[in-house]
């Protein structure tokens, strides 16, 4: 079966300071990942989204970037957190085209 | 672009009531998906609907795609307080998996 994983699953950090979050996905391979954010009060935002190694896109200028350096690996980073990064983030896979699409348990980031 | 609306915004009921949530679209819909998520945990899929008419069921929560397919909902029979949280439904605009658009979601209380 396959499983989804995140980390770390809270964290507290300075205004300015770097961020990296990690999501690896195990049972599939060249799965499409997605990393979304919900911030308080708002619906979902999907941020990006990559179908393959290397292979990036981005729904919505910001602070942040996202990597994939390898087949079931994804990063969200960013250089420099901003208050108005604080969020809830998820990060997503799906099976296929049409199929469903599976969350992992999240990262609740607090800027401070 | 697809925007999703959800109604109610929020819902109380007592334990043992039945209940609907609706889900809009302001474009067809090829891809409804359905999800509930814990309070500040990650978002749990329920059941995906793509053919108008289609009903599925998942434990006592039933979701409907109109014939139209422009509009979902989600019921609830005998709600019990498990299923507290927040529902969210969400679309695939263009089928491709790559553009997920998410409702604002709607926050369930379940009174024992």
């Amino acid at each position: 079966s396959q499983t989804i994983h995140q980390w770390p699953a809270t964290l507290v950090q300075p205004v300015g300071s770097p961020l990296s979050l990690e999501c690896t996905v195990e049972g599939t391979s060249n799965p499409n990942l997605y990393w979304y954010r919900q911030a308080a009060g708002r619906g979902l935002q999907l941020l990006f989204y990559s179908v393959g190694i290397g292979q990036i896109s981005s729904e919505v200028p910001q602070n942040l970037s996202a990597s994939r350096p390898q087949d079931r690996q994804f990063i969200l980073s960013s250089k420099k957190l901003l208050l108005s990064d604080s969020g809830f983030y998820l990060c997503a896979w799906i099976r296929d085209r049409a199929g469903e699409q599976y969350f992992g348990p999240g990262t609740r980031l607090t800027v401070t | 672009s697809q925007e999703l609306e959800q109604s109610p915004q929020s819902l109380i009921v007592q334990e043992g009531k039945n209940l609907t949530i609706n889900c809009t679209s302001s474009k067809t819909l090829y891809g409804l998906y359905w999800y509930k998520q814990k309070y500040g945990e990650g978002l749990i899929f329920l059941m995906m609907l793509q053919k108008g008419g289609e009903e599925k069921s998942h434990e006592k929560i039933t979701a409907k795609l109109d014939e139209k397919k422009q509009q979902s909902s989600l019921h609830i029979t005998a709600s019990q307080p498990s299923h507290a949280g927040i529902y969210l439904c969400g679309a695939d605009p263009d089928n491709y998996g790559q553009n997920f658009v998410f409702g604002p979601g709607t926050r369930l209380s379940v009174l024992p």
